[in-house]
């Protein structure tokens, strides 16, 4: 069975550019999680979906990032523009659908640089 | 607000011996508990979950125990192995949208 899929692995960009994030989680798993993991810290839920809605996204720093899974399947994150204080690692997780038995099942992560 | 603490943050063991990860939550009012596995550069793999309503978990050389009522979780692993050293995480999930990470530890298993 193939894992959670993300694109780019890393990346670098300067401050107030933009970036994009993609993420295809495990086939058939209903529920897909954005983690931000800061360097030394436990990850950070920044936005849950179920299937292609918004179930909680209150700790998306909402003028900067922005999340979308239109077709209920793959995601993308967006920040735009970036600051410094967006480096970190952002994974992907997704889980069959979101209950308290459901394991979550991460992708590499996306490791995020601005200079 | 859900505060979660890990103890020691980095650990350092000769290969064969026994060691316990501690973790603690500021709010006992969860649905589970879980214990993760990071190795640098990877994601995180699920390694044991605790429902509120048990006691432990085991896999394998890993025994997760939960005290629900003290807020407190512990790793134990058996005749760790170099293969074991990685970081080790625990998330309390408090419902839709709420798992909570430590901040992890380091582990490293000295061949």
């Amino acid at each position: 069975e193939a894992g959670v899929a993300q694109s780019p692995r890393y990346k670098i960009i300067e401050k107030r550019q933009s970036v994009a994030f993609w993420c295809n989680p495990i086939s058939g798993h209903a529920t897909l999680y954005w983690y931000q993991q800061i360097l030394g810290q436990g990850p950070k839920l920044l936005i849950q979906f179920q299937n292609n809605g918004v179930v909680d996204d209150s700790q998306l720093p909402k003028d900067r990032f922005s999340a979308e899974r239109l077709k209920g399947v793959d995601s993308t994150l967006k920040i735009q523009p970036a600051k410094l204080e967006d480096s970190a690692v952002y994974l992907c997780a997704s889980s069959l659908d979101g209950s308290s038995t459901d394991t979550q099942y991460f992708g590499p992560g996306t490791r995020l640089t601005v200079l | 607000k859900q505060e979660v603490t890990q103890i020691p943050a980095a650990l350092s063991v000769p290969e064969g011996e026994n060691l316990v990860l501690n973790c603690s939550f500021t709010d006992s009012a969860i649905y589970n508990l879980q214990w993760f596995r990071q190795d640098p550069g990877k994601g995180l793999t699920s390694l044991l979950l605790i429902q509120s309503s048990q006691r432990e978990q085991t896999s394998g050389r890993l025994n997760a125990s939960l005290d629900k009522s003290s807020g407190r979780s512990t790793l134990y692993i058996a005749a760790s192995q170099p293969g074991d050293s990685a970081t080790y995480l625990c998330a309390v999930y408090a419902g839709a949208n709420n798992l909570f990470f430590g901040t992890g530890t380091r582990l490293t298993v000295i061949p």
